[in-house]
């Protein structure tokens, strides 16, 4: 069946590291790939996505591409900042039927 | 602003009883989604509903159900049923677009958090 892995968390960066979040995916044909982030205590939030293949998605300077060959989409950032400490969810869905399937999630900590 | 409202935000429980989550929306969705969210385990999906007065399980309808009387509103109720309620529930709503790769993206409430004394 379809599935989403990322790697498992906690991490703990410093300030202004470097971040990669790893996510990888199982599906047959061509699902569309997501980011989401989840605040303490809120919702989730759409933080970028990707619709084909090599297609690189972008925001709030994080960015992930859409690897087909790979079948991942790991999501990386620059130079992190302690307002990026939040859990980080990778999901895919599929263009028929509108339902996604998530990650099981990766905690970061950005520490001052 | 349009989104998505939950409530209650705390809720607790005894052994028995059931609960029920309220969740409304004004972004004029077609379709809604309850999630449970558990430590380490990521969302997995109860119920959705594309259209008033339909709804389908998810991966882990047991102990739960829905109704979607209304395009605004899809109150999801714990029943006495569900052996270990006590997580993080969480509505979202979308557009459906069944033909258009990308486009249904969810947009979540803030969340209900149900512990069962």
């Amino acid at each position: 069946g379809n599935s989403v892995t990322q790697m498992e968390g906690p991490v703990t960066l410093s300030e202004e590291a470097f971040l990669t979040i790893n996510c990888t995916y199982t599906a047959t044909g061509y699902p569309s790939l997501f980011w989401y982030v989840q605040y303490p205590g809120e919702g989730l939030q759409l933080l970028l996505k990707a619709t084909k293949a090599d297609d690189k998605g972008s925001n709030k300077g994080f960015e992930a591409t859409y690897r087909k060959e790979t079948t991942s989409f790991h999501l990386e950032k620059g130079s992190v900042q302690v307002s990026d400490s939040a859990v980080y969810f990778c999901a895919l869905i599929y263009n028929q039927g509108g339902k996604l399937i998530f990650g099981q999630g990766t905690e970061l900590s950005v520490k001052p | 602003d349009g989104g998505i409202t939950q409530s209650p935000k705390y809720l607790f429980r005894k052994e028995g009883q059931n609960v029920t989550l309220s969740c409304e929306q004004n972004l004029n969705h077609d379709a809604m989604y309850w999630y449970r969210q558990d430590p380490g385990q990521g969302l997995r999906l109860i119920y959705y509903s594309q259209i008033v007065n339909d709804f389908q399980k998810g991966d882990i309808a047991e102990g739960y159900s829905v109704s979607r009387e209304k395009k605004e509103s899809f109150p999801l109720t714990v029943t006495s049923a569900q052996k270990n309620p006590t997580a993080f529930y969480l509505c979202a709503s979308s557009m459906w677009i069944q033909e258009i790769s990308g486009a249904n993206v969810l947009t979540f409430g803030a969340g209900s958090r149900l512990t069962v004394l």
